[in-house]
């Protein structure tokens, strides 16, 4: 099946500086891909919709200066975080949509997230 | 995007059948259910997706009524390793490009010995 990773898996920062998160579809093309927070036992959260080759679109309340977005190909977007800051510890995971699966029931895969940690 | 509501949480023993029934009365004409499974610390994994009626794959079946305002996942004797948060989510189908999905609450099951 669609596998989608996160590099990295964990991440421990100091706070102030800039963490990149990369999501990449191993074996399918996606034009689309979304990134999610998800805090201890709470729900994902969307905060944007990456599209190739675009800007891309934030959800209400979420920074697009501090969540930096760049879905540069159809394997790879990266979500960076900027001046980090405790607050921002959380559990991101991003999902790609197959391009060419329409027809098919599960066409988005989720990565198997990232945890971050700012001190 | 249409609002679901699922029980908070449910327990279970090894070798049951568990029955998560979901609501969402503001469901679309053109929008599909979809259940995932989430583990600690891991990415959610799709369980199965349907639009009306029953849909039945090698791990679980989900059952729609002809309303379509509630669904109901049913996990067939579980074991120790479905231990984990079940998501409902309703939203525009596979056809459908730029598909977003909106998590609600979700269910933790618990499944005991």
């Amino acid at each position: 099946g669609a596998v989608v990773s996160q590099h990295p898996s964990w991440v421990i920062c100091k706070s102030g500086t800039s963490v990149k998160i990369e999501c990449r579809s191993l074996d399918f093309q996606a034009t689309t891909m979304f990134w999610y927070r998800q805090f201890p036992k709470q729900s994902l959260m969307l905060m944007a919709t990456s599209n190739e080759g675009s800007k891309a679109t934030y959800e209400q309340g979420v920074e697009k200066d501090k969540f930096l977005i760049n879905h540069a190909s159809l394997t790879l977007s990266t979500l960076t975080v900027t001046s980090a800051h405790p607050e921002d510890s959380s559990f991101y995971i991003c999902s790609a949509r197959d391009l060419w699966a329409a027809s098919h029931t599960d066409t988005q895969y989720f990565g198997p997230g990232t945890r971050l940690t700012v001190l | 995007l249409a609002k679901t509501t699922q029980p908070i949480s449910m327990d279970s023993y090894e070798g049951q059948e568990v029955n998560i029934t979901c609501s969402h009365n503001n469901i679309a004409t053109n929008d599909y259910i979809t259940w995932y499974q989430q583990f600690p610390s891991q990415g959610p994994r799709f369980i199965i997706q349907g639009y009306k009626t029953k849909v039945t794959n090698e791990v679980a079946s989900l059952f729609i009524p002809a309303d379509r305002k509630s669904s109901t996942l049913s996990l067939p004797r579980v074991s120790l390793s479905d231990t984990a948060v079940y998501y409902c989510l309703v939203g525009a189908g596979p056809n459908n490009a730029g598909n977003m999905l909106t998590f609600g609450g979700g269910t933790r099951l618990m499944v005991k010995p």
